[in-house]
């Protein structure tokens, strides 16, 4: 059982450009989610979605778009990388309806932009 | 909006020793998550809260909920290394299922020396 796989797990980017980062979730989860994690500073919602084709933004949303065109999978994209977002992005996913339902993490992926 | 403070941020302590981390959040929930970061790995659900006075207890970790406080402790029990991570706190955004929005505490890195 994958769970919540994301890829790619590390990346390098010059300032200004861009790249997609992919998350797949295994559960039939309704809703994903897009975080950052910086240090000092917890994680912090970036974009979420509460079903396929739909999406919302999060507290930092700017700089970043995503797509959510199939169920099993959420897409985030960085059209201009800039320094500031260099950081390490999780997407987490939850079955979301009831009260009992925590967020499933995947494992991160790593950016760095020079 | 929720806020949601952890302390300490930082633990360092002995094999063997007790002690508690706190989670204060700023608004009124009746739900109130913990998870586990081991060192460069993903988040992992430890315990749902769901409402006023709900303990939980897995091993040498207990949580508790008191939503009139706007506190939840995580107590650890005769800590062992293998505790060592980083815990975090989380609430949710919303006043109800479904649109799950957390906020999360910036998190305390406990660490256990043998």
């Amino acid at each position: 059982n994958a769970g919540v796989t994301q890829t790619p797990k590390f990346r390098v980017l010059k300032t200004g450009q861009s790249m997609t980062l992919l998350c797949a979730q295994d559960m039939n989860h309704e809703y994903m989610y897009w975080y950052r994690q910086d240090p000092g500073m917890g994680l912090r919602l970036i974009h979420y979605s509460v079903g396929e084709g739909t999406t919302a933004k999060g507290e930092v949303p700017d700089g970043y778009n995503v797509s959510r065109l199939k169920k099993q999978n959420f897409l985030l994209g960085l059209e201009s990388a800039a320094p500031s977002q260099t950081s390490v992005y999780f997407c987490a996913s939850s079955q979301g309806q009831g009260w009992n339902s925590p967020l499933h993490f995947g494992n991160g992926t790593r950016l760095t932009v020079t | 909006e929720l806020k949601v403070e952890q302390n300490p941020l930082f633990l360092s302590m002995q094999e063997g020793k007790n002690y508690t981390i706190y989670c204060n959040y700023s608004t009124t929930s009746d739900r109130l998550y913990w998870y586990r970061q081991d060192p460069g790995k993903s988040l992992e659900s430890l315990f749902v809260l769901l409402s006023n006075g709900a303990v939980k207890q897995e091993g040498r970790l207990m949580a508790s909920l008191d939503t009139k406080a706007r506190l939840s402790t995580l107590h650890i029990t005769a800590a062992v290394h293998d505790l060592s991570a980083t815990y975090f706190c989380a609430g949710p955004r919303g006043s109800s299922g479904g649109y799950q929005k957390v906020t999360f505490g910036t998190g305390t890195k406990l660490q256990v020396i043998p």
